[in-house]
This record gives structure tokens, C-alpha cells and sequence, in this order.
């Protein structure tokens, strides 16, 4: 059963950046496709990236596209978010998920890591 | 492609039947799935594709629908599911989730 751990959230101020990490274990890492999603306080869902099980592709929200960069490291079985010129509105906690198609059903998450822009 | 979800939350007591529909924008043929999320924790997968039930998730939880409405459907409400229920479609990027049904007991 697969396990995902992310980490690497914490305070910004607004234009800074921050990296987050998701280690994942219990899968065959390299053919599995990944995915940020994040919830900001009190709502619902937003998907934010994706990224193929090989790493060629990567699709993003209309919200983080120019800014975030999502990419994988499938010798060390990690996914990264890096996100760039931080804004309030991208306060939330960030999910990392995963399932076999980059379209397809999110069958493991991980516990989530908090993101706080502000001054 | 937008998913409206309804009711945002309800009420209702325990061995209650209680649905959740969802509407998407454009015909998204069969691809939505269905989340669990309780406070504080990571969403839960309980049905994909439309009807498919997840390995371990109780029957009492199923899924219909195709094309642009879909439902969820808890056959009797029992005290651990007390949750938000979320639809998801993927169809098309951008990947879209309604805007959740907060469930709670009467």
C-alpha cells in the first residue's frame, strides 16, 4: 500500500518562494503519476499540478501556471512543488496525491503540509 | 469544466438514506470520483469511475450517473460518516472538484 509523506511547508512573505516535498514508499514510484492539491482555510479542494509517471509532462492550474513548478526525481522516489512569487491566496494546505494516470482517480494522499503566505 | 455539487451540507439521522448529486458543466461521460474528508485528515477515494466501489470502503457507500449528473449515495447513515464528501472529474484539465456536502447527524 502505498505511503506518501509531504513536507517542506511553512511562513513565507508575499513574492517569496518555498519548495515542497512528497517522499513516497510502497509503490512502484516510476509508474505512478502525481499530483498537487491544496485546500485553503475553510474550503473546498483546488487541483493545483500534475505530473506524468515519467516526468515528460506536467499540467498546472490557471491559478499557479508561471509560478509553480512541479517535478519528480523517480531514483529517490520524491515529487516537488516549487512555488514562486507567493501570493495570500495560495495560503493552504498542500496535498500530495497519487494513482496510476495523471487523469484518472487519486487512490493515496499524503497528510498534508501547511503554506502560509504572509508578512 | 465546472462541477456543482448539492446540497452543500445536510442534516439527517442515523440509518438515514441521504444522497449528494453533482452537475457537471459538459458532458464528462463516466470520469468522476467520489472523496471522504474528515476534519483535519487527508480526502479519501471511495468511488471511481462513477460506480465503482474502492477496495475496503463499506457498501453501504455507491455511485451512479453518467454524462453530466451524477449521484452519491449513503444507504444508511451511520455515525463514522460524519465527513465532507467531495466529487472529482477528470475528463479534462483542469482537474475539478465540486465544492463539497459537509454531512452531519440531526
Amino acid at each position: 500500500e502505498g505511503q506518501l509523506l509531504d513536507s517542506g511547508g511553512g511562513l513565507v512573505q508575499p513574492g517569496g518562494s518555498l519548495r515542497l516535498s512528497c517522499a513516497v514508499s510502497g509503490l512502484t514510484f516510476s509508474s505512478y503519476a502525481m499530483t498537487w492539491v491544496r485546500q485553503a482555510p475553510g474550503k473546498g479542494l483546488e487541483w493545483v499540478s500534475g505530473i506524468t509517471a515519467t516526468g515528460g509532462n506536467t499540467y498546472y492550474a490557471d491559478s499557479v501556471k508561471g509560478r509553480f513548478t512541479m517535478s519528480r526525481d523517480n531514483s529517490n522516489n520524491q515529487v516537488y512543488l516549487h512555488m514562486a512569487s507567493l501570493r495570500a491566496e495560495d495560503t493552504a494546505i498542500y496535498y500530495c496525491a497519487t494513482g496510476r494516470y495523471i487523469q484518472g482517480r487519486f487512490d493515496y494522499w499524503g497528510q498534508g503540509t501547511v503554506v502560509t503566505v504572509s508578512s | 469544466i465546472q462541477m456543482t455539487q448539492s446540497p452543500s451540507s445536510l442534516s439527517a439521522s442515523l440509518g438515514d438514506r441521504v444522497t449528494i448529486t453533482c452537475q457537471a458543466s459538459q458532458d464528462i461521460r463516466d470520469y468522476l470520483n467520489w472523496y471522504q474528508q474528515k476534519p483535519g485528515k487527508a480526502p479519501k477515494l471511495l468511488i471511481y469511475d462513477a460506480s465503482n466501489l474502492e477496495t475496503g470502503v463499506p457498501s453501504r457507500f455507491s455511485g451512479s450517473g453518467s454524462g453530466t449528473t451524477f449521484s452519491f449515495t449513503i444507504s444508511s447513515l451511520q455515525p463514522e460518516d460524519i465527513a465532507t464528501y467531495y466529487c472529482q472529474q477528470y475528463d479534462d484539465f483542469p482537474i475539478t472538484f465540486g465544492g463539497g456536502t459537509k454531512v452531519e447527524i440531526k
